[in-house]
């Protein structure tokens, strides 16, 4: 099982340019979860899934918008980058299917991104 | 509202014992541990539910208090491999279903 993986690993955008970033699981997770970090600080939720077809905001959905046309991938864009979204980016999965989270989030090895 | 881990920092010798602590203005469903070491994502270490369960980590403990709102972490007889920076999440209500807020971080650091 190689578990929640993301692509690309780095990337390095000008302002107003667009990009996807790609997140993967293999171990069948109803939830799935787009979180951003920045220097020195904790975990903010972006958009986050509890099923296919299905999308939420989270705390800071502000600039960014996300699709999970399929269980296994959740996508989150950028339609138009600006440099206070440069940060590192985590996408999480979860089997909570109950509505709580009274299960393990299992994070991908995250996206950093520059926006200059 | 983001969850108040304190202390922010903490440095420790091989061996010494640390108490993280996190509480919330809001009731809990429950909380979360995750250890993150520089460079690399979170890992997941201890859930604590609502009514005293618990899920995790054989060598770390904590606890929760439901009605203060807080939850602690304990690391006892502290090793190197535990140097890294502890986030404390606190389950909350979400439009489409409950969601993860996560605290600043503790930052811990274990010298020999």
């Amino acid at each position: 099982n190689a578990g929640v993986t993301q692509t690309p690993k780095f990337r390095v955008l000008k302002t107003g340019q667009s990009m996807t970033l790609l997140c993967a699981q293999d171990m069948n997770h109803e939830y799935m979860y787009w979180y951003r970090q920045d220097p020195g600080m904790g975990l903010r939720l972006i958009h986050y899934s509890v099923g296919e077809g299905t999308t939420a905001k989270g705390e800071v959905p502000d600039g960014y918008n996300v699709s999970r046309l399929k269980k296994q991938n959740f996508l989150l864009g950028l339609e138009s980058a600006a440099p206070s979204q440069t940060s590192v980016y985590f996408c999480a999965s979860s089997s909570s299917t109950s509505g709580s989270l009274a299960d393990t989030q299992y994070f991908g090895p995250g996206t950093r991104l520059t926006v200059l | 509202q983001q969850p108040v881990q304190s202390p922010q920092a903490v440095i420790l010798r091989e061996g010494e014992d640390a108490v993280i602590n996190c509480s919330s203005s809001k009731a809990l469903y429950s909380v979360h541990w995750y250890r993150q070491k520089h460079g690399e994502a979170p890992v997941f270490l201890m859930i604590l539910l609502k009514g005293g369960e618990q899920k995790g980590h054989d060598k770390i403990s904590a606890s929760f208090n439901e009605k203060k709102q807080q939850s602690s972490l304990y690391l006892t007889a502290s090793q190197l491999s535990y140097s890294g920076t502890y986030f404390c999440g606190t389950e909350k209500y979400g439009s489409a279903g409950n969601m993860l807020t996560f605290g600043g971080g503790t930052r811990l650091m274990v010298k020999p």
